[in-house]
């Protein structure tokens, strides 16, 4: 049972637009979340996190939005760039500091187009 | 600044053979996480060390797993009696919760991609 989904398996977003990837949870005692940066034939990179207790957090041009009335994350890229193009893994954890190790989605492939 | 690192980066072995794998994380992380990811999938948590102590071991894969960290820094992970299903990439992540630092953010290295023929 996946507790942590992206429904959204690949996004093609034009380069300078905004890139918007989702992320659904279903375990409530999940407090802290996470989305990571992956290409090819390399181990995933931390991007940008965020507590339960907050529903918005900002580095760059990377924003992740929290809604937990709706078990919902959102990560925005504005502006979306070539390098950007990878796959991002949300991740959840449900202990203080990360004791079950963290959770995955499947990953949603971003392809930025020129 | 050295990030995680992990040794082999791939290994072929063949089904029934043991194998091990190495990794060293950043040198002042206390923790240490192994995963493992599968094609099309996220990484899947295994075991964690805080230090040399295994603190969670419930949700390696089955007995034929077995990680160590014997003196707190770097750590293993050993596959015994190899099967065509445990072909994966094998990651390492580790993490510092240090005074002002979040205590969640995990940093991982380039991971093992193992092929059992």
């Amino acid at each position: 049972d996946q507790q942590v989904k992206q429904n959204s398996p690949s996004l093609s977003v034009q380069e300078g637009r905004i890139s918007i990837l989702n992320c659904d949870y279903t375990n409530s005692m999940f407090d802290y979340f996470l989305w990571y940066k992956k290409y090819p034939a390399e181990g995933p990179t931390f991007l940008i996190s965020i507590s339960s207790i907050k529903d918005k957090n900002e580095d760059g041009r990377f924003t992740v939005f929290l809604n937990k009335s709706a078990k919902h994350l959102s990560l925005h890229i504005v502006p979306s760039q070539p390098g950007d193009s990878a796959v991002y893994f949300c991740a959840a954890s449900a202990t203080g500091g990360g004791a079950d190790g963290l959770t995955f989605g499947k990953g949603t492939h971003l392809i930025i187009q020129p | 600044d050295t990030g995680v690192s992990q040794d082999p980066r791939h290994k072929i072995t063949k089904r029934g053979q043991n194998v091990t794998f190495r990794c060293d994380p950043i040198s002042e992380h206390n923790r240490l996480y192994w995963y493992r990811q599968t094609l099309g999938q996220g990484p899947e948590f295994l075991t964690y060390f805080q230090n040399e102590a295994q603190l969670e071991k419930s949700r390696l894969l089955s007995d034929r797993f077995s990680a160590e960290r014997p003196k707190g820094s770097f750590s293993t992970l050993e596959i015994q009696r190899t099967e065509q299903g445990d072909s994966a990439m094998y990651l390492c992540a580790s993490s510092w919760p240090g005074q002002g630092a979040a205590v969640y953010e995990q940093y991982f290295g380039p991971g093992t991609r193992l092929t059992v023929t």
